[in-house]
């Protein structure tokens, strides 16, 4: 029962290059989110995606993109790496329902610009 | 703007000194209200959700309630073991996005 799996579990990446954060979930919720948390930050969403087809912005948004590939799977990617982007990437899942959305986190993703 | 703070940043108790942490929040029509522990290099656990005033809930020493503008996490005689990052989350009623406040950092000295 593996829950909310994120890949990979730690990055270094150069300026410039770009790199995709899977995510995949066998929880069958309809609802997932990418986060990032920094040190007095808290978690920041990035993206959101409601439903399997839709996706949309969160707080901080620029600088990445999403792809809900199918109800399970939900990437987010950065196209040209920077420093302000080393963080620590959580994605989460919630089942969507009209009471509020419980959210379950994975295990997250260190990622350091460099 | 939707808005989630907690109080204090942090806070250090003895073993069994109980204590309170606060998350007030600002919202357009609350759905929901969450409580999350965690732990270093660890996502966050789920602990409570609470949807209105009035409402509480109860898991070992934690107990959570809701008012309309703020929830307060009360915990009884503490351990070392409750030692984590407590975090406050809400959810409007217009949207499906999840908005965190910053956090509490509880550390209890044995």
């Amino acid at each position: 029962n593996a829950g909310v799996t994120q890949t990979p579990k730690f990055q270094v990446l150069k300026t410039g290059q770009s790199m995709t954060l899977q995510c995949a979930q066998d929880m069958n919720h309809n609802s997932m989110y990418w986060y990032r948390q920094d040190p007095g930050m808290g978690l920041r969403l990035i993206y959101y995606s409601a439903s399997e087809g839709t996706t949309d912005k969160g707080e901080v948004p620029n600088g990445y993109n999403v792809s809900r590939l199918n109800k399970r799977e939900f990437s987010l990617r950065l196209e040209s790496a920077a420093p302000s982007q080393t963080s620590v990437y959580f994605c989460a899942t919630a089942p969507r329902t009209s009471s509020g959305n419980t959210i379950y986190f994975g295990e997250g993703s260190w990622l350091t610009v460099v | 703007e939707d808005q989630v703070t907690q109080s204090p940043e942090a806070l250090r108790l003895q073993e069994g000194e109980s204590s309170s942490l606060n998350c007030s929040y600002t919202v357009s029509g609350l759905r929901g209200l969450f409580w999350y522990r965690q732990d270093p290099g660890k996502g966050p656990e789920f602990l409570f959700t609470l949807y209105s005033a009035g409402e509480e809930k109860e898991k070992e020493r934690l107990k959570a309630t809701l008012t309309k503008k703020e929830s307060f996490l009360h915990i009884t005689a503490p351990k070392p073991e409750d030692s984590a990052t407590y975090l406050c989350a809400v959810q409007a009623a217009s949207y499906d996005k999840v908005i965190f406040g910053p956090g509490t950092s509880l550390s209890v000295i044995p």
